[in-house]
C-alpha cells in the first residue's frame, strides 16, 4: 500500500534562509506526487504535482520540488524563505487507479524575521 | 475566480445532536471529496464521489456519519448523533487525482 513520510514535524528557519522540506513515498510504479500548503484557518493549496518527465517540477509561490526515484523522495525546496511562507505544508502520492490522495503527517513551518 | 465554498465555518453543539455540513463544489468539478483533519489523526479521506455517486466511503464511521449529493452543486455530510470525538476541521475538496481545490473547512466542536 502507498504511504508518505514526512520525517520533520517542524522546521524554524530564518526569512531569507533557504528551506527544504522531506517527503518520502512508498510506491511501487511510479507515483503521482505533490506538495500542498495550509495556512492557519485555511483549506489546502496545491503547490506542485508531479506525474512524469522532468523530475524538477517548479510551483507556485516560488517553490520546486525534486523527485529522486531512487531515494523515494520528492523533497520541497525554496531558495530564500519569506515571512508569508510560514504554514504547514503537505506531501501527497495518488492511490492506484483511483482519485484518492495519501496524505503525510504534515511539517509546520515557522519563519523568524 | 471560482472556489470550494463550505458551511458552516464553525459549529458548536452538544452531545447527540445533528450535524450537517454542506458542500458546493466548484462548477464543472465532476468528484468531491470529504477529509478530516485533527491533531492526533492529521488528515483522512472519509468519502468520495464521482458524478454524484459514492465511489469510497470506507474512511467514516457508518453507524453514525452519512455522505450525499443531492445534486452535482451540493454535497453534504451529516453525523448523527454527534460525539465529542467528532471534534475536528472537516474539509471539502473538488476536482480530480491531477489537482484537488479544498474549501476552507467546517470546524466541528461537539461538548
Amino acid at each position: 500500500a502507498q504511504s508518505v513520510t514526512q520525517p520533520d514535524i517542524h522546521i524554524t528557519v530564518s526569512e531569507g534562509a533557504s528551506l527544504e522540506l522531506r517527503c518520502n513515498y512508498s510506491y511501487g510504479a511510479t507515483p503521482y506526487l505533490f506538495w500542498y500548503v495550509q495556512s492557519p484557518g485555511q483549506g489546502l493549496q496545491l503547490l506542485l504535482k508531479y506525474f512524469s518527465g522532468d523530475t524538477l517540477v517548479q510551483g507556485i509561490k516560488g517553490f520546486e520540488a525534486e523527485f529522486k526515484r531512487s531515494q523515494s523522495s520528492f523533497n520541497l525546496r525554496k531558495p530564500s524563505v519569506h515571512w508569508s511562507d510560514a504554514a504547514e505544508y503537505f506531501c501527497a502520492v495518488g492511490a492506484d487507479h483511483t482519485d484518492k490522495l495519501i496524505f503525510g503527517t504534515g511539517t509546520r513551518l515557522q519563519v523568524f524575521p | 475566480d471560482a472556489r470550494v465554498t463550505q458551511t458552516p465555518r464553525d459549529k458548536v453543539t452538544e452531545m447527540g445532536q445533528e450535524v450537517t455540513m454542506r458542500c458546493q463544489p466548484i462548477l464543472g468539478h465532476n468528484t468531491v471529496f470529504w477529509y478530516r483533519q485533527t491533531m492526533m489523526q492529521g488528515l483522512e479521506l472519509l468519502a468520495y464521489f464521482r458524478n454524484r455517486a459514492p465511489l469510497d466511503d470506507s474512511g467514516m464511521p457508518k453507524d453514525r456519519f452519512s455522505a450525499e449529493m443531492p445534486d452535482a452543486t451540493l454535497a453534504t455530510l451529516k453525523i448523527q448523533p454527534s460525539e465529542p470525538r467528532d471534534s475536528a476541521v472537516y474539509f471539502c475538496a473538488s476536482g480530480s487525482a491531477e489537482t484537488q481545490y479544498f474549501g476552507p473547512g467546517t470546524r466541528l466542536l461537539v461538548l
